[in-house]
């Protein structure tokens, strides 16, 4: 069964580093999202992005979060200047996105850990 | 905008014993609702959906949920658990009609008891 894979799965990090989360979504899904989940904490969307664009994003997702598609299988989330309240689960998701419903398929998560 | 509450931040249940896990939404439009089922350390697993058609559907594992328009609820539930259903369940929706953000409610944690 296809599935999104995501690298690294736990990044320990100083404050103030720059930080890269990678995904690899189904190959042939069409939009692609980020979602957080600070501990015990609910699932927080943050970006959709769709045709090379981000096509939605959050009020959490400030001027420090960029994403990417950088060669047409990968997809990057970037934090420029992590802060410790950047410690959370990161969980890459991608779905077909096109008539229907907008099932997402998750990865299995980067938890990252800002000191 | 679309808003999920799952009212039961944790539920325990006997294993064998039935189970069910509320969900109510908020929209302004038609819907599409989810289940997804997280085990611990794991990522997010899709457990069934509600698109269209019959109110009552079926998932992996035993589960299913009826959707019910008048009340704006989409419960989950399984007649009986398993000490391997401990997990976090996150009901989420979307607006109905191609892409849509999907929205999740705050979990609720399922500890089965042996």
């Amino acid at each position: 069964e296809p599935e999104v894979t995501q690298t690294p799965s736990h990044q320990v990090t100083q404050m103030g580093q720059e930080v890269i989360l990678r995904c690899v979504p189904i190959s042939n899904h069409l939009y692609f999202y980020w979602y957080r989940q600070i501990l015990g904490q609910k699932v927080e969307f943050l970006v959709s992005f769709y045709n090379n664009e981000i096509s939605e994003k959050s009020e959490i997702f400030d001027d420090q979060f960029s994403v990417e598609r950088p060669d047409g299988s990968n997809f990057t989330l970037k934090i420029r200047s992590t802060k410790l309240e950047d410690s959370a689960m990161y969980f890459c998701a991608s779905s077909m996105g096109t008539t229907g419903a907008n099932v997402l398929t998750f990865g299995a998560g980067s938890r990252l850990t800002v000191l | 905008a679309q808003s999920v509450t799952q009212l039961d931040s944790q539920v325990p249940v006997f294993e064998e014993a039935p189970v069910e896990l509320r969900c109510n939404y908020s929209s302004s439009v038609s819907v599409y609702l989810f289940w997804y089922v997280q085990y611990p350390n794991q990522g997010l697993q899709l457990l069934l959906k509600y698109l269209s058609g019959s109110t009552l559907v079926k998932g992996i594992n035993g589960f299913e949920a009826e959707f019910n328009k008048s009340q704006t609820s989409f419960h989950l539930r399984k007649p009986s658990v398993h000490i391997s259903d401990t997990a976090e369940y996150f009901c989420a929706v979307s607006h109905s009609g191609g892409y849509q953000k999907v929205t999740f409610g705050t979990g609720t944690k399922l500890q089965v008891i042996p």
